[in-house]
């Protein structure tokens, strides 16, 4: 079992809709999480982080359940320029501080 | 403003030539990383490294090696490389250990032929 699974992709949703994406995650000591952003032949950047009492930047929100070992990413409002892929990373102290990565969900906003 | 530089953006070597991948941030960052990225298959993780000096092996180590003699800059070898190590490969720093948003270079696109 991979240590961060995403929803497979990719997700084709119009402008304007809600769409969400989700993650779980193995290992229980994780500590820090975050949703990172990563366009096309880019890197990966820094989408937001995401707190045990959700959190909101806009039209995201990012939810986290620990007992379930769980987060969310929530877009609302979607507009074309979302379109990207969205990185589900989870940071642990008892491994070193090492990030470790999602697969990643493609999301494409049309028209 | 915040950067990580990668010295190459496109490479092509021949099996079993040794590569060198340059990594160097200016942000003063404890933690450096080495992720490969291939379809499907996300970023993985090869190496870090939290200190000066100091590595450890990530899920993927096979086939690589780092050195980090200064703090500022991360180095992947692949000791001969080989076809299926052609990959996009990314470096990232960040300043602690956990809470703290990781930094990426441009990635480099090394093809092995």
């Amino acid at each position: 079992r991979k240590e961060v699974e995403q929803d497979p992709g990719p997700f084709n949703v119009p402008e304007g809709a809600t769409v969400a994406f989700n993650c779980t995650y193995s290992n229980s000591a994780s500590q820090s999480f975050f949703w990172y952003r990563q366009d096309c032949r880019k890197e990966p950047k820094l989408l937001m982080s995401v707190y045990s009492s959700g959190n909101e930047d806009g039209r995201f929100t990012a939810q986290l359940n620990r007992a379930s070992q769980y987060i969310s990413l929530l877009i609302r409002d979607s507009k074309l320029s979302d379109s990207a892929t969205y990185l589900c990373v989870v940071n642990s102290y008892n491994q070193g501080g090492k990030l470790i990565f999602g697969q990643g969900t493609e999301l494409s906003v049309k028209p | 403003d915040v950067k990580v530089t990668q010295s190459s953006r496109y490479l092509v070597k021949r099996t079993g030539e040794k590569v060198f991948l340059e990594c160097v941030q200016d942000m003063d960052h404890e933690n450096m990383f080495w992720y490969r990225q291939d379809p499907g298959l996300g970023l993985r993780l090869i190496y870090f490294s939290y200190d000066v000096k100091m590595k450890e092996k990530g899920d993927i180590p096979e086939g690589y090696s780092v050195s980090r003699e200064k703090k500022e800059r991360f180095s992947l070898i692949l000791e001969s490389a080989s076809t299926n190590q052609t990959s996009m490969y990314l470096c990232a720093s960040s300043p602690g250990m956990v809470n703290t948003e990781a930094f990426f270079g441009q990635g480099t696109r090394l093809t092995v032929v």
